[in-house]
């Protein structure tokens, strides 16, 4: 049973052409997550939406952003790609958010600049 | 600020054998301690958790306790087999301030076992 659903699974864009990822869960938690993980490095997070408030970590880069139009779909958004914007994109989900709580991650979208 | 460090792979070990990834922390507080694993083109997936001291979180054989001592949370496996093979990370969650909803990883730590 897939919970949290990531497409496409591999992304090919060019340097410069806006590229959106997507996710969606089955859940029905309450966050939702974006994490960038670069080659054989962890995964980083980039922001994080409870419910509709949008959480941006201090150190993501402006051509960053995200969509989260209802509770199920949360998109990524990359305004000009660089080639060091290649990387593995994780979503994840948690019911609330708390510290204790686990993340379901989904399988990732793999994006390449050319 | 919070971090944590794992042991550098690739780890090869032989089926059977006894497994320890080591890892540590730096964080304000007691965070929440967590295994994470990652299977060859898949996402992350809990292996398991402790959410305070002493606390020994276990699941599918691995087993990892919660050390404030020594800010410890390392992984161990008695007999490990070819389905384990996958790359392993470490993270917490902070428990003070307004980080508390975010994850910090390691940077993972690649298993590879032969039959």
């Amino acid at each position: 049973d897939a919970m949290v659903i990531q497409n496409p699974r591999y992304q090919v864009t060019q340097f410069g052409k806006p590229v959106t990822l997507s996710c969606s869960q089955t859940l029905n938690h309450n966050v939702m997550y974006w994490y960038q993980q670069k080659s054989s490095q962890a995964p980083k997070l980039l922001f994080h939406y409870y419910d509709k408030d949008f959480n941006n970590e201090a150190d993501t880069p402006d051509n960053f952003q995200s969509r989260r139009p209802n509770t199920s779909f949360c998109f990524l958004d990359i305004r000009s790609p660089g080639l060091g914007d290649a990387a593995m994109y994780l979503c994840a989900t948690s019911r609330d958010g708390g510290n204790q709580e686990t993340q379901y991650f989904g399988p990732g979208t793999r994006l390449l600049v050319l | 600020g919070d971090s944590v460090t794992q042991m550098e792979g690739p780890v090869t070990l032989s089926e059977e054998a006894f497994l320890t990834i080591n890892c540590t922390y730096t964080a304000t507080g007691y965070p929440s301690l967590f295994w994470y694993v990652q299977y060859p083109g898949e996402g992350l997936q809990l292996l398991l958790k402790a959410t305070k001291a002493d606390d020994k979180g276990s699941n599918k054989g691995f087993e990892a306790t919660y050390r404030k001592e020594t800010t410890s949370f390392h992984l161990e496996k008695g007999s490990v087999q070819v389905s384990d093979s996958a790359v392993y990370f470490c993270a917490l969650s902070p428990r003070v301030g307004d980080s508390s909803y975010k994850l910090i990883f390691g940077s993972g730590t690649r298993l590879l076992v032969r039959p």
